[in-house]
């Protein structure tokens, strides 16, 4: 089975733009999980997609957003980045059976200048 | 607010020498408890899971934990590391078990020396 791929790895960005990151699960794979992992805060939930519904939100502003779609395929947004928002953006999936068993992507690293 | 402990930023080991890393959660009732280890370069992996029954789990390339409820811990464990075992380790915690939101702590890096 393929493992969680994320697109892009690499992004570069200015300050007050806009990002949209993508997210593919694992075949089978209906929940997809977004987290924010930075040196200085670690790993941070951003929120949760169930069957394109969002489950579950962390604690993170509203340009922060995502959506899912009917194949699960998933995107987050960020609207309006800050220098704060430079990070390694994270996205989980898991199983129907088992949500909190995540398995993780490679992560894409964004950098806002 | 629910929260999860590591003690230790960065141990430093010899290879053979037994390694035990320390996880503490705050409580909030039913938990499922993760170890995820991350190697230089590579993605977040998974390396074992608690979701109940035996309190000592096994996981992968020889590392276990144990649960003590009383204590709120999941410490991590290894007999004899060796040096590629250096990695970052990750304690995560999900509250409640029905949705997929961890909970990590701030990680633990792990070096060993040859």
């Amino acid at each position: 089975k393929a493992g969680v791929t994320q697109t892009p790895r690499y992004l570069i960005k200015t300050r007050g733009q806009q990002v949209t990151l993508s997210c593919s699960p694992i075949s089978g794979h209906r929940s997809v999980s977004w987290y924010q992992q930075t040196p200085g805060q670690g790993l941070q939930f951003l929120f949760e997609y169930f069957s394109e519904t969002q489950r579950n939100k962390g604690n993170f502003p509203g340009r922060f957003s995502g959506r899912q779609f009917s194949n699960s395929r998933s995107e987050m947004n960020v609207s309006t980045l800050e220098l704060g928002d430079s990070a390694l953006y994270l996205c989980a999936s898991s199983s129907p059976g088992q949500v909190s068993e995540q398995y993780f992507g490679p992560g894409t690293r964004l950098t806002v200048t | 607010a629910q929260s999860v402990s590591q003690h230790n930023h960065h141990v430093i080991l010899s290879e053979a020498a037994s390694l035990e890393l320390g996880c503490n959660y705050s409580y909030g009732g039913t938990v499922n408890l993760f170890w995820y280890v991350q190697y230089p370069g590579q993605h977040l992996q998974l390396l074992l899971k608690y979701f109940s029954g035996d309190p000592l789990v096994k996981g992968i390339k020889g590392f276990e934990a144990e649960f003590i409820k009383s204590k709120f811990s999941f410490n991590l464990r290894k007999p004899s590391v060796q040096w590629s075992d250096t990695a970052e380790y990750f304690c995560a915690v999900n509250y409640g078990g029905s949705q997929g939101n961890l909970i990590f702590g701030k990680g633990t890096k792990l070096s060993v020396k040859p």
